[in-house]
């Protein structure tokens, strides 16, 4: 089973729309979860962390649930912009430095 | 602005060839990092270092090796290049206990 998984998607949405993905993890003792965007043949950037009372930036909100090991993103109001693949990433327990990434969810904005 | 830059973008090698990948950070960041992203499989951690000359084996260490000498610079080398190891290989740093990871724009190694 791998730490992180996520569905690839796409997710082909209109502008305007909503669309929500979802992150699960195995490991319980994962301390720190992230959003990362990475653009087509480009390198992956930090979108948002993700706290336990949940955040929200922009049209952008994040979501942690704990009990059940999940992380959610939230997008209101897309646009075309947003067209990315979304990677779910955690920070493991005690002693793991590096981060564990999902394999991403595609999302595509079309007019 | 942090900036993470690798030697290449672009590499084709031959199978048995030895390959350095380069990676060099200008903001004095403690840790550097190593992935390699395959479509369907994500980044997958290869090497890390949290100091120099000090390096720990991430998910998939077999079939490379890592140095850092320097602190600004992370090098990654594939001993004897086989057609596996075909990936797009992407470095990353980040500063003492921070969490946000910068990469660099990646470097697309192709092994004929």
């Amino acid at each position: 089973r791998k730490e992180v998984e996520q569905d690839p998607g796409p997710f082909n949405v209109p502008e305007g729309a909503t669309v929500a993905f979802n992150c699960t993890y195995s490991n319980s003792a994962s301390q720190s979860f992230f959003w990362y965007r990475q653009d087509c043949r480009k390198e992956p950037k930090l979108l948002m962390s993700v706290y336990s009372s949940g955040n929200e930036d922009g049209r952008f909100t994040a979501q942690l649930n704990r009990a059940s090991q999940y992380i959610s993103l939230l997008i209101r109001d897309s646009k075309l912009s947003d067209s990315a693949t979304y990677l779910c990433v955690v920070k493991g327990g005690a002693g793991r430095r590096a981060l564990t990434f999902g394999s991403g969810t595609r999302l595509q904005v079309q007019p | 602005d942090v900036k993470v830059t690798q030697s290449s973008r672009y590499l084709v090698k031959r199978t048995g060839e030895k390959v350095f990948l380069e990676c060099v950070q200008d903001m004095d960041h403690e840790n550097m990092f190593w992935y390699r992203q395959d479509p369907g499989l994500g980044l997958r951690l290869i090497y890390f270092s949290y100091d120099v000359k000090m390096k720990e084996k991430g998910d998939i260490p077999e079939g490379y090796s890592v140095s850092r000498e320097k602190k600004e610079r992370f090098s990654l080398i594939l001993e004897s290049a086989s057609t596996n190891q075909t990936s797009m290989y992407l470095c990353a740093s980040i500063p003492g206990t921070a969490y946000e990871q910068y990469f660099g724009p990646g470097t697309r190694l192709t092994v004929t």
